[in-house]
């Protein structure tokens, strides 16, 4: 069954602006983690964050996990236009074999 | 230097065919997995190989067989093509185990006819 739900499915806003996006799990996790996916182009790791962290920055990027609530959302400052693309979390269950369970993702156009 | 690659990146076919998508890491990873992207973009993991053995097999149809010659390498073999088969298939690679930060393919488009 499907672990992830992410808020919202499509993000319109002007360059320059913040971008965030939120992605709410199910059950309990080893980490989660945001990946960034192009038009047509394969999965781009972005940032990962373990369950026993609650912020985790890279670059533009801060990333919050609230593991009692069960969610974690994705900030992206003074986005760019080269930022339009869909960002998808992803939660590691390692006790289920070591899985990596995905949200249906955030479709986020960046406009020039 | 492209860290994992997959061939052929589209593939026409029709129903009833078998075809194969060949997967390939240059990164050292001991973990390498097939997932499945759907035409609304919802991305599913289909099998996880460990050093050449299937670790998971997410309840795929047995037309689907994954095999892996070495730990550089996870194929993808498609007995007996159905419509439904048509969605993009990833590939992917991570040093540990799942969730440590996989590595993706650029994808194989499979469009079905």
């Amino acid at each position: 069954s499907q672990q992830g739900e992410e808020d919202p499915q499509a993000l319109s806003i002007q360059e320059g602006e913040n971008a965030t996006m939120n992605c709410s799990y199910k059950t309990s996790i080893n980490n989660l983690q945001w990946y960034r996916q192009n038009s047509g182009r394969g999965l781009v790791h972005l940032i990962l964050i373990r369950s026993n962290e609650r912020e985790k920055h890279s670059g533009r990027l801060r990333v919050t996990l609230d593991t009692s609530k069960k969610s974690s959302s994705l900030l992206i400052t003074a986005s760019r236009a080269a930022d339009t693309a869909s960002y998808f979390c992803a939660t590691a269950i390692y006790n289920q074999g070591g899985k990596l369970i995905f949200g249906q993702g955030t479709e986020l156009s960046v406009k020039p | 230097d492209t860290a994992v690659s997959q061939t052929p990146k589209y593939l026409v076919t029709q129903m009833g065919n078998d075809k194969s998508i060949k997967c390939e890491q240059n990164l050292g990873h001991d973990t390498m997995y097939w997932y499945k992207q759907d035409s609304k973009k919802f991305l599913k993991i289909m099998f996880s190989y460990n050093n050449k053995e299937l670790i998971i097999n997410e309840t795929v149809p047995n037309r689907f067989s994954p095999k892996s010659p070495d730990k550089a390498h996870l194929n993808l073999h498609i007995n007996s093509l159905e419509l439904g088969d048509s969605a993009v298939y990833f590939c992917a690679s991570s040093h540990g185990p799942a969730g440590s930060g996989e590595y993706f393919g650029p994808g194989t488009r499979l469009t079905v006819t």
